[in-house]
């Protein structure tokens, strides 16, 4: 099956730096990929919407220059958290639909702790 | 726009037991519906989905789920939960928008 690759699984950063999280497909082509946030013990959250060669579109209430988007390639899609906060601190999931949308593969997530 | 209800937030259980946790959404037209696990600190996994056809669908572990139409509901069962079960459950659904959206979420603890 389809299979997509998120990448780091966990990382720690200091207050005020920033960190990339890279989601791949690696069989398929994605033209768009969807980035949730999940605190604990709580769903997924969809924060934005990234389209392949254009801007990502945010949901109300995600911060854009705060976790910024970038989807350079058919099969890759970047979220960066820039000037991370402690309350950044978080698990971070991409998701890329199948071809024809009838299902998404989720990437294995990133875990964020700002320290 | 689509939402995703689940009624069951934290669910404890023994082994042996049976299990029902509740799905109900909302949305007019056509979707394709999801249950997921995620085990302590794992990703996101898929236990079962429905298109269409059979409206009873069998995932992976012996987990089971029924869409009833005219409930809404796609809720999730297994006849004989395991220690090995304690998880968290996602439903989600997939409607016109074409983003998943996923309810709340199931805390599934079995005590051995």
């Amino acid at each position: 099956g389809a299979v997509v690759s998120q990448h780091p699984s966990r990382v720690i950063c200091k207050s005020g730096t920033s960190v990339k999280i890279e989601c791949r497909s690696l069989d398929f082509q994605a033209t768009t990929m969807f980035w949730y946030r999940q605190f604990p013990k709580q769903s997924l959250m969809l924060m934005a919407t990234s389209n392949e060669g254009s801007k990502a579109t945010y949901e109300q209430g995600v911060e854009k220059d705060k976790f910024l988007i970038n989807h350079a390639s058919l099969t890759l899609s970047t979220l960066t958290v820039t000037s991370a906060h402690p309350e950044d601190s978080s698990f971070y999931i991409c998701s890329a639909p199948s071809t024809g949308s009838t299902e998404a593969f989720f990437g294995q997530g990133t875990r964020l702790t700002v320290v | 726009a689509q939402s995703v209800s689940q009624h069951n937030h934290h669910v404890i259980l023994s082994e042996a037991a049976s299990l029902e946790l509740g799905c109900n959404y909302s949305y007019g037209g056509t979707v394709n519906l999801f249950w997921y696990v995620q085990y302590p600190g794992q990703h996101l996994q898929l236990l079962l989905k429905y298109f269409s056809g059979d409206p009873l669908v069998k995932g992976i572990k012996g987990f089971e789920a029924e869409f009833i139409k005219s409930k809404f509901s796609f809720n999730l069962r297994k006849p004989s939960v395991q220690w090995s079960d304690t998880a968290e459950y996602f439903c989600a659904v997939l409607g016109g928008s074409y983003i998943p959206t996923f309810g709340r979420g199931t805390s599934l603890i079995v005590h051995p």
